[in-house]
């Protein structure tokens, strides 16, 4: 069936350090790709998104790369900071609006 | 400010109770709200499609008499889970879209923390 998986639960970096967050994804046909950012306790923040036919896209400290060939997302974040110690989900979106969320990844910022 | 509220953020309730959630749309009206389920470390599994002046839609392996949807209004969608039990204990959230479509305008609620005893 459809899924959209992470390859790795945790992601522990140095403060200052870039880190690189991964997600693939199973549905070929899919063309709408979403990384939010969830604290403990609280609701998913958008944090960026791309389309199928853009394989990169970059926005304030934080990069989206998508490989269709491979099936392969991934986030990227310049200089992260402890305020970016969350997990980060990747996220598929159907036409419909209904999101289908991957396993998601724990980052942890090292101060 | 908060776009998409949760009401309560937390409860705690007896088996066999039916706890009713509240989601609301603060600033724009919403003719689809969405509601979540997330069991601890895990990811968020989409439960049903919440339709204002029609029936809601459930995702496969959601029983619909358990989980009771109510689009009251345009800025209003309730989940009654009911006669809960132990295994209902989760992260219960909603999420409202803006009829723009994005999912950056896609809003998602606080959550509401379900523990059963």
């Amino acid at each position: 069936g459809e899924s959209v998986g992470l390859h790795l639960p945790t992601l522990s970096v140095q403060e200052g350090d870039n880190s690189i967050i991964n997600c693939a994804y199973s549905n070929s046909a899919s063309d709408y790709f979403i990384w939010y950012k969830q604290e403990s306790g609280k609701g998913p923040q958008f944090i960026i998104d791309i389309r199928s036919n853009m394989d990169k896209r970059q926005g304030q400290r934080v990069t989206v790369l998508l490989n269709k060939t491979v099936k392969h997302l991934s986030l990227q974040i310049a200089a992260t900071q402890p305020g970016d110690s969350a997990v980060y989900f990747c996220a598929e979106n159907a036409n419909t609006g209904k999101l289908i969320f991957g396993q998601g990844t724990t980052l942890q910022v090292k101060p | 400010g908060a776009v998409v509220s949760q009401h309560p953020s937390w409860v705690i309730c007896k088996s066999g109770t039916s706890v009713k959630i509240e989601c609301r749309s603060l600033d724009f009206q919403a003719t689809t709200m969405f509601w979540y389920r997330q069991f601890p470390k895990q990811s968020l599994m989409l439960m049903a499609t919440s339709n204002e002046g029609s029936k809601a839609t459930y995702e496969q392996g959601v029983e619909k008499d358990k989980f009771l949807i109510n689009h009251a209004s345009l800025t209003l969608s309730t989940l009654t889970v009911t006669s809960a039990h132990p295994e209902d204990s989760s992260f219960y959230i909603c999420s409202a879209p803006r009829p723009s479509g994005l999912a950056e305008e896609q809003y998602f609620g606080p959550g509401t923390r379900l523990t059963v005893t």
